[in-house]
C-alpha cells in the first residue's frame, strides 16, 4: 500500500532563517506531488506541483522553492523566512488514472515564523 | 482568482438530518471532482469523487451531485453524525491532474 511522511509535524523558525520540509512517498512509482498551503481561516493553496524528477511548476510568486531530486521525494524550501509564511504545510500525492485521481495527503507542518 | 468556491464558510445541522455542502467552479475545463474531509492538525482524507461525465455518484451516506450547466456541485450526508464534525473542502481537476481546492466549510454536527 502507498503511504506518504511529511515531517516535522510542528516547527517554530525566526524570520531570515532558512527552511526545508521534506516528504517522501512509498508504494508508489512516478506519482505527481504537490505543496499546499493552508493560512489560518483559508483554504487549501497550491504552491507548487511536480509530474517528475526535476519538473516543478510553481503556482504563486512567493518567498518558497521547491525541488524533487528523487522520483518519490518533494522538498518544500526557503531561503529567508519571511512572518508571513506561517502556516500549515501540505504533501499530497496522486496518480492519475483514466477514470481521475485522487490526491492523498500527508499529515501536514505547522509553520510558525517568529 | 478564485475557481472554486465554497460560499458557506460554516453550516451546523442537528445529527440523523442532512447535510447539503455545496461548492461552484468557474473553469469549465474542470473535468473531475473531488470532496475532501479535514480535522484540525491533519491533512485532508479523500472522501468522495465525480466525473464530469457523471451527475450523481453515491458511496454510503455520502451523494455528491454534479450540475455541469450550472457550474455546481453539493455533497449530502445523510444522516449526519457528530463525526462528521470537520472542514469539507471541494476540489476540482484540471491540467496536468493539478487539484484546485475551494476554501472549506465547516460542518458541526450537534445532538
Amino acid at each position: 500500500s502507498q503511504t506518504i511522511h511529511q515531517w516535522p509535524a510542528t516547527l517554530v523558525q525566526p524570520v531570515g532563517s532558512p527552511l526545508s520540509l521534506e516528504c517522501t512517498v512509498e508504494g508508489t512509482s512516478n506519482p505527481n506531488l504537490y505543496w499546499y498551503r493552508q493560512a489560518a481561516g483559508r483554504g487549501l493553496q497550491l504552491l507548487f506541483y511536480s509530474v517528475g524528477i526535476g519538473q516543478i511548476s510553481s503556482e504563486v510568486p512567493q518567498n518558497l522553492s521547491a525541488s524533487r531530486p528523487q522520483d518519490r521525494q518533494f522538498i518544500l524550501s526557503s531561503k529567508k523566512l519571511l512572518l508571513s509564511d506561517s502556516g500549515f504545510y501540505l504533501c499530497a500525492w496522486s496518480v492519475p488514472t483514466p477514470l481521475g485521481t485522487e490526491a492523498f495527503f500527508g499529515q501536514g507542518t505547522r509553520l510558525t515564523v517568529v | 482568482d478564485q475557481q472554486v468556491k465554497q460560499n458557506s464558510p460554516s453550516l451546523s445541522v442537528q445529527e440523523g438530518r442532512i447535510s447539503i455542502l455545496n461548492c461552484d467552479y468557474t473553469n469549465s475545463m474542470f473535468d473531475y471532482f473531488l470532496w475532501y474531509k479535514k480535522y484540525p492538525a491533519e491533512g485532508p482524507t479523500f472522501l468522495i469523487s465525480i466525473s464530469s461525465i457523471k451527475d450523481k455518484n453515491e458511496d454510503g451516506r455520502f451523494t455528491v451531485f454534479l450540475n455541469k450547466s450550472a457550474k455546481h456541485l453539493s455533497l449530502h450526508i445523510v444522516p449526519s453524525q457528530p463525526g462528521d464534525s470537520a472542514v469539507y473542502f471541494c476540489a476540482a481537476k484540471g491540467a496536468a491532474s493539478k487539484l484546485t481546492f475551494g476554501t472549506g466549510t465547516r460542518l458541526q454536527v450537534t445532538l
